[in-house]
């Protein structure tokens, strides 16, 4: 059974960082591809990045590149997002998503998601 | 910038069939774009109903079918039901990495 199990929302202050991550189980992590998604309150979904299944590759929304970085550690099962310079508009609940096998860019898993709440 | 096209809202009777539509600000979407359907509930963590234009994911009813339909992706319902209110998003991959969603259909059964 998929797993993917989200930690280390919060409260933070804007131009703080804070790390999520995302312990996967059910599945052979370093088959597939990994993305971040996340919705503002009472927003649509909004794409952030994606790493590809061997970490070789890593992509992001313009609205974070330069300030998000994807990452995962394929021998802990763990994906991570460290968000740096935290801004208002990031405010929102971050899903960790598993892509499709041998498909790295189509999102078909979603965990439950992680809050983040940038506020002073 | 690449803008993803969706209907805002949509109502269905139950027992109908709608049709919602993820469409490009310019363009056509064709399976090249691996089209993606998501359903989502309140306070829910979205789900996976469509993917790369007209697979269904595991346990989804055959209900739920997607196509290309003109120059556009489409996620037929049929035979709708009460539980099928929800908020329904289309994502679409761009190429170079990058996924772009859609805004959301919220899908009304009365």
């Amino acid at each position: 059974q998929v797993q993917l199990v989200g930690s280390g929302g919060g409260v933070v202050q804007p131009g703080r960082s804070v790390r999520l991550s995302c312990a996967a189980s059910g599945f052979t992590f370093n088959n597939y591809g990994m993305h971040w998604v996340r919705q503002a309150p009472g927003k649509g979904l909004e794409w952030v990045a994606v790493i590809w299944y061997d970490g070789s590759n890593a992509y992001y929304a313009d609205s974070v590149k330069g300030r998000f970085t994807i990452s995962r550690d394929n021998s802990k099962n763990t994906l991570h997002l460290q968000m740096n310079t935290l801004r208002a508009e990031d405010t929102a609940v971050y899903y960790c998503v598993r892509a499709l096998r041998y498909f790295d860019w189509v999102l078909e898993y979603w965990g439950q998601g992680i809050l983040v709440t940038v506020s002073s | 910038q690449t803008v993803v096209t969706q209907e805002p809202s949509f109502s269905v009777s139950p027992g109908g069939t709608v049709t919602l539509t993820c469409g490009l600000s310019s363009g056509s979407v064709s399976t090249n774009y691996y089209p993606t359907w998501y359903q989502q509930s309140p306070g829910q963590a979205p789900r996976t109903l469509i993917y790369s234009t007209n697979t269904r994911s595991s346990g989804v009813p055959d209900r739920f079918s997607g196509s290309i339909l003109g120059n556009k992706a489409a996620l037929t319902i049929t035979g709708a039901q009460a539980d099928d209110e929800s908020d329904y998003y289309c994502v679409l991959y761009v190429g170079n990495g990058i996924s772009v969603f859609g805004g959301g259909t919220k899908l009304t059964v009365l």
